[in-house]
């Protein structure tokens, strides 16, 4: 079955930069985008942008450009998210998920377990 | 950006109860609206998709309604194991939107 495992929660410093990671398995990874989701302490869900499994193509959502790159590496079927010069309002829990399309319409079928990242001094 | 506004924020419900939560779009978005449920400390789980369409797996007590702007998710008979928080999702253009979300409690 489909499974997308999540690398574990980072404490880091302000300033700094983190990778998070997504494992896909149980299907094959290039015939599914994969979209990132930010959801910060107590709040609502905010979708950062996708990457196209297929060519690498990466596509960011207003507010997540400059310090925030997706990019893949399909010979392990994973997704990273690195998030450079931290601050402490990237704070948030950030999820990945499948894109799938069904019924004429995207959705997130699967979604990972979440990674949570705290910027602190 | 398509803003997504969920009404009610949050209820409180009984088991047993019938539950209705509205997910209204900025503008039209067709059918392209996915609802998700969200537990404490969990990934969100798709229930609907394409406005009406139930994910494999998921009790058919769930159901999805609407096009266009207004959207409804009904909850047939609450359960226990359906205490959570809901959002809405609009998949007609980028960027993806989400609503607020809609917290059911026990009444």
């Amino acid at each position: 079955q489909v499974h997308l495992v999540q690398s574990g929660s980072e404490l880091q410093k302000p300033g700094a930069s983190v990778k998070v990671s997504c494992k896909a398995s149980g299907y094959t990874f290039t015939r599914f985008d994969i979209n990132w989701v930010r959801q910060a302490p107590g709040q609502g869900l905010e979708w950062m942008g996708w990457i196209n499994t297929n060519t690498g193509n990466p596509t960011y959502a207003q507010g997540f450009t400059g310090r925030f790159v997706f990019s893949l590496d399909t010979s392990v079927s994973t997704a990273y998210l690195q998030i450079s010069g931290l601050k402490p309002d990237d704070t948030a829990v950030y999820y990945c998920a499948r894109n799938f399309i069904a019924a004429g319409t995207g959705t997130d079928d699967f979604w990972g377990q979440g990674s949570l990242v705290t910027v602190s001094s | 950006d398509i803003q997504m506004t969920q009404s009610p924020s949050s209820l409180s419900a009984s088991v047993g109860d019938r539950v209705t939560i509205t997910c209204r779009a900025s503008q039209s978005i067709g059918v392209h609206l996915n609802w998700f449920q969200q537990k404490p400390g969990k990934a969100p789980k798709l229930l609907i998709y394409g406005a009406s369409n139930l994910q494999s797996g998921v009790p058919s007590r769930f159901s999805g309604s609407g096009s266009g702007t207004d959207f409804t998710l009904t909850i047939s008979s609450l359960q226990p194991e359906d205490f959570a928080t809901y959002f809405c999702q609009q998949t007609s253009s980028p960027p993806r939107t989400f609503g607020q979300g809609t917290k059911v409690e026990i009444k």
